[in-house]
């Protein structure tokens, strides 16, 4: 399969920014995805971004993309205690999606 | 909104037990996936399907089989259960063959083997 990287853990203060950092190594992965799993939660769709962009916004989220490192962020503006969660990339394959091993935000209040 | 429903959010089970974990979505999609979750290694693909009756391998599916014998509905079977398959367990959907699609998941299967 392919090796998805992210960072295990971050800790942010509640109203700071946080970025949540993704490397990936197929560089013809048509979309990445973000998902965000709450405490006892399955994996629910955060956002996305097509291959072909380098930034996408929605709300408090901004998803970067930099096709030639193959690294991919999420950025949360005015980080909330209920942000609190796991967060996973997710790079498209063949046939499936591969995910990387999750980034566990805390939100210190 | 999709929905994924997995039978049980809590289950425990005996060493050499058959343990069936079940998945239904009621969106009439062709794909369906169980992956394991364990702290540290992220989400593992046991094995996929993209349509009734068809089924493939993923990157861990020893000691697992799966049945797909209605498109809504997606078993996961550990033949003889050990203590090593006690995990999170998550089941997702999506539509149409190719990854491009992103997948829809259920609440998950916490299993705990004794």
């Amino acid at each position: 399969g392919e090796d998805v990287e992210q960072s295990l853990f971050l800790s942010v203060r509640e109203g700071d920014s946080s970025v949540i950092n993704c490397t990936y190594t197929d560089s013809s992965s048509t979309y990445l995805y973000w998902y965000k799993q709450e405490p006892g939660a399955g994996l629910q769709l955060l956002t996305y971004i097509f291959s072909n962009m380098d930034m996408k916004q929605d709300q408090r989220l901004t998803v970067l993309l930099n096709k030639k490192d193959k690294h991919l962020s999420l950025r949360i503006a005015d980080t909330q205690t209920g942000d609190s969660a796991i967060y996973f990339c997710a790079e498209v394959g063949a046939n499936n999606l591969f995910f990387g091993t999750g980034t566990r935000l805390t939100v210190i209040p | 909104d999709v929905k994924v429903t997995q039978s049980s959010r809590y289950l425990v089970k005996r060493t050499g037990e058959k343990v069936f974990l079940e998945c239904v979505q009621d969106m009439d999609h062709e794909n369906m996936f169980w992956y394991r979750q364990d702290p540290g290694l992220g989400l593992r693909l046991i094995y996929f399907s993209y349509d009734v009756k068809m089924k493939e391998k993923g990157d861990i599916p020893e000691g697992y089989s799966v049945s797909r014998e209605k498109k809504e509905r997606f078993s996961l079977i550990l033949e003889s259960a050990s203590t090593n398959q006690t995990s999170m367990y998550l089941c997702a959907s999506s539509p149409r063959q190719g990854g491009n699609q992103p997948q829809h998941f259920g609440d998950g299967t916490r299993l705990s083997i004794l």
